[in-house]
């Protein structure tokens, strides 16, 4: 079954730092992969995808993902983080299982950026 | 930016009773979706919906739960007697197509079952 594994439940950094958060997904055929960010009371935003081609996705608010299938792995990474990225980020991949249309999340990595 | 809207935000229920949670995708979209997340947990698919049909449901869809598109805005998702551990956060989500296509979800609604 497929599954998605977010390593870090919390990731705490402090401002204008790198930061790293890691996904890992389990599928033996080609999946779409996600990352979505949630706000305080507020649903869930797509950042980025990966469907096919350059391995290197860019998404919005400056964060990127890289897709490495011998890896099985989608970590997202953003240079420099603000106080403002503070957020759950959430890892979701689909497959041909579900017509692509179910998404998979994970557990959810809380990000927690400090001045 | 057109959004996905959800009400109530909040609903407090009893055991057993009826409760409908509504929403109105984005309008030119085709997909909708409901996904719901107990505290602590995953976010869990539920329900995916096209064409006046359920495409796909997952095993947390029994029974209980139905859902209904009555016209031509709304999305609605029924749980005919709930439980204690239907208490969640209940998510709707829509999407212009299938395959690849973005879901933009609401703020959701949170269901407490007492």
């Amino acid at each position: 079954a497929q599954s998605v594994t977010q390593l870090d439940s919390q990731v705490p950094v402090f401002e204008e730092a790198p930061v790293e958060l890691r996904c890992n997904y389990s599928s033996s055929v080609s999946v779409y992969l996600f990352w979505y960010v949630q706000y305080p009371n507020q649903g869930l935003q797509l950042l980025l995808k990966y469907l096919s081609g350059s391995t290197l996705v860019k998404g919005i608010n400056g964060f990127e993902a890289e897709f490495n299938k011998s890896q099985t792995s989608f970590h997202l990474r953003k240079p420099s983080v603000h106080i403002s990225d503070t957020a759950e980020y959430f890892c979701a991949v689909s497959d041909p299982s579900g017509g692509y249309n179910k998404l998979i999340f994970g557990a959810g990595t809380r990000l927690a950026v400090h001045p | 930016e057109p959004e996905v809207t959800q009400t109530p935000s909040h609903q407090v229920t009893q055991m057993g009773q009826e409760v409908i949670l509504r929403c109105v995708p984005i309008s030119n979209h085709l997909y909708f979706y409901w996904y719901r997340q107990i505290l602590g947990q995953k976010v869990e698919f539920l329900v995916s919906f096209y064409n006046n049909e359920i495409s796909e449901k997952s095993e947390i869809f029994d029974d209980q739960f139905s859902v209904e598109r009555p016209d031509g805005s709304n999305f609605t998702l029924k749980i005919r007697s709930t439980k204690l551990e239907d208490s969640a956060m209940y998510f709707c989500a829509s999407s212009v197509q299938g395959v690849g296509s973005p879901l933009h979800f609401g703020n959701g609604t949170r269901l407490t079952v007492t």
